[in-house]
Formats: structure tokens, C-alpha cells, sequence
């Protein structure tokens, strides 16, 4: 059974840069025609996208936090991070990591349980 | 960007009530619509893929149906699992979430 599991730095301080790492077991994350998210909540808000990773390397950001966000693989540690630059108070929320399924509808079907970022100094 | 908007933003209801929540997308998006079940404290379940097609292990309570800007998920008779918040979430272009939907228990 397919797992995901976030890790990272849980604080932050304001103006530094966020990382990230969603650990795949269960399966390779170089199979099938997958993509590899990251999504955050915010506390007590709704869910935001941030973007996604294919194993080949090809990424697609989110516009809003396209110039912030670069998001990589590492195909020998079965893995993908997240880098978020310049963070502020407006990026502390829970961060997930999931797969979309299908390329075709972007169906998020696997997600970590989610770590929390605080930002603060 | 396409906006994603769903209501109502909460809802009461009871045990073994039919309850439809609406997702209306800013412009047309096809099918292009999932949604999720996020229980409290919990990572977000995928319920419905392509407007209307039922996850594998998702009980036949949900349904789903629409296309183009309207979309509805219904839940024939709510269980107390499904206390809950729902999520849309379109795929038409880029990928955005609606605000979400609670429901609360009457």
C-alpha cells in the first residue's frame, strides 16, 4: 500500500526559505504516469495547491507562488521536496504531499498525513 | 483563473439525511471535477474523480453529478463519519480547490 510521508523543517522565520520532504514507500515513485503535490491548509481555512513533480523532473506550479516555489525529485531516495522562498506569516499552514492518479483528472488519491509550518522569529 | 465556488459554506443536518452540496466553477471545465471528504483532523479523502465516477472503496452514499459550471455531490444518508468538511477541486486548467463545505451535525 502506497504511503507518503512529510518531513522538514516545522519552523521557519520570516524571510527565510521553507523545505520539505515527502518520503514514497510502498511503491516507486518512477511508476506509472504519476505526479507527485504539494498542498497546504492554512489553520481553519481550505486547501491550496502548490504545485506538482513528475518523476521525469517536469514541474507546474501554482501562478500565485510560482516565483517563490521550486519543487524537485529524487528518484534514488524515492522522494520529492519542496523549497518555498522569502516565507511569511501567510505561509504558516499544514503542508501535505499526494499523488494525483490519473494525469487525465488530477485525482489526488494518496496523501501524507501533513506536517505544520510556523513561521516565526 | 478559474474560481471555484461552493454552497452553502455550511450546512446542519441529521443522521440518514439526503444532503447535496454545489460546486460552480467561474467557467466551463468540462468534468474536469473531484471532490473530497476531510474529516477533523485528517487528510483529505478522494471521494468523487471526473464528476461523477464513484472511488474505488468509497461507499455508494456518494454520487456525483453535473458538467460544465454545475456540479453536485449528494449524499443519500449521511453517517456520522460524514460529518465532515467537503472539497471540490477542478483540473480544467491548472488545479484549484473550492473554499469547502462543513457539515455539522444538527
Amino acid at each position: 500500500q502506497l504511503q507518503l510521508q512529510e518531513s522538514g523543517s516545522g519552523l521557519v522565520k520570516p524571510s527565510q526559505t521553507l523545505s520539505l520532504t515527502c518520503a514514497v514507500s510502498g511503491g516507486s515513485i518512477s511508476s506509472g504516469n504519476h505526479s507527485w503535490n504539494w498542498i497546504r491548509q492554512p489553520p481553519g481555512k481550505g486547501l491550496e495547491w502548490i504545485g506538482y513533480i513528475h518523476h521525469t523532473g517536469s514541474t507546474y506550479y501554482n501562478p500565485s507562488l510560482k516565483s517563490r516555489v521550486t519543487i524537485s525529485v529524487d528518484t534514488s531516495k524515492n522522494q520529492f521536496s519542496l523549497k518555498l522562498s522569502s516565507v511569511t506569516a501567510a505561509d504558516a499552514a499544514l503542508y501535505y504531499c499526494a499523488r494525483i492518479r490519473s494525469s487525465r483528472w488530477g485525482d489526488l488519491d494518496v496523501w501524507g498525513q501533513g506536517t505544520t509550518v510556523t513561521v516565526s522569529s | 483563473d478559474i474560481q471555484m465556488t461552493q454552497s452553502p459554506s455550511s450546512l446542519s443536518a441529521s443522521v440518514g439525511d439526503r444532503v447535496t452540496i454545489t460546486c460552480r466553477a467561474s467557467q466551463s471545465i468540462s468534468n474536469y471535477l473531484n471532490w473530497y471528504r476531510q474529516k477533523p483532523g485528517k487528510a483529505p479523502n478522494l471521494l468523487i474523480y471526473a464528476a461523477s465516477s464513484l472511488q474505488s472503496g468509497v461507499p455508494s452514499r456518494f454520487s456525483g453529478t453535473g458538467s460544465g459550471t454545475d456540479f453536485t455531490l449528494t449524499i443519500s444518508s449521511l453517517q456520522p463519519e460524514d460529518f465532515a468538511t467537503y472539497y471540490c477541486q477542478q483540473t480544467y486548467s491548472s488545479l484549484s480547490f473550492g473554499q469547502g463545505t462543513k457539515v455539522e451535525i444538527k
